[in-house]
């Protein structure tokens, strides 16, 4: 089975511009988390979805946003780009019904650099 | 004060010690994780903990919901073990009808041959 992807793995914005990622999940999986991890703050959930529905989401401003399509995939939109959302952006899926079996498997990453 | 406490922040160890990463939050929760990250950014998901002991080949993770406290332990330490570990903890938000999750700083380990 293949795992999670995600692309771009790596980009390079200037302030001010939009960015699309994007996250194709383990086949059968039916839920994506969105998480951000940088030096001075960690690994900080964004969101989740599930079945097309945002069905949680972290303390965020509304420039970051998502979406999920039918087949699972996903992808972040982050608009008006500042310095400090330079990060890594890791996406992981699940089943998503919850429970001990609901492992997340993490893809790779996307490495975003605002300039 | 932070939700999730990691320590150390930092260990280096022998090849063969038996290593022990601490974790303590101050929320109540659903759930606790444990993940590892290797340079480079991979996060593998180690355990997932409601309650008592999990273990996994040389992984050993425990959980005392009482004291809010979770621990890692690894076995006859080898080098391959060298990542960052990073416990989260997976918590109702205020009404109940959402979770969110909220991770530990990670501990550095380093272990030599």
């Amino acid at each position: 089975k293949a795992g999670v992807t995600q692309t771009p793995r790596y980009l390079i914005k200037t302030r001010g511009q939009q960015v699309t990622l994007s996250c194709s999940p383990i086949s059968g999986h039916r839920s994506v988390s969105w998480y951000q991890q940088t030096p001075g703050q960690g690994l900080q959930f964004l969101f989740e979805y599930f079945s097309e529905t945002q069905r949680n989401k972290g303390n965020f401003p509304g420039r970051f946003s998502g979406r999920q399509f039918s087949n699972s995939r996903s992808e972040m939109n982050v608009s008006t780009l500042e310095l400090g959302d330079s990060a890594l952006y890791l996406c992981a899926s699940s089943l998503g019904f919850g429970g001990a079996r609901d492992t997340q498997y993490f893809g790779p990453g996307t490495r975003l650099t605002v300039l | 004060k932070n939700e999730v406490e990691q320590s150390p922040q930092n260990l280096t160890a022998q090849e063969g010690e038996f290593i022990t990463i601490n974790c303590s939050y101050s929320v109540g929760i659903s759930a606790l994780h444990w993940l590892q990250q290797h340079p480079g950014g991979g996060i593998v998901s180690l355990f997932m903990l409601s309650s008592g002991k999990k273990k996994h080949g040389r992984l050993i993770a425990t959980i005392n919901i009482q004291e809010k406290h979770s621990s890692l332990h690894i076995t006859a330490s080898h080098p391959r073990d060298s990542a960052v570990y990073i416990c989260a903890v997976r918590s109702w938000t205020s009404g109940g009808s959402n979770y969110k999750l909220t991770f530990g700083k990670g501990t550095l380990l380093t272990v030599n041959p």
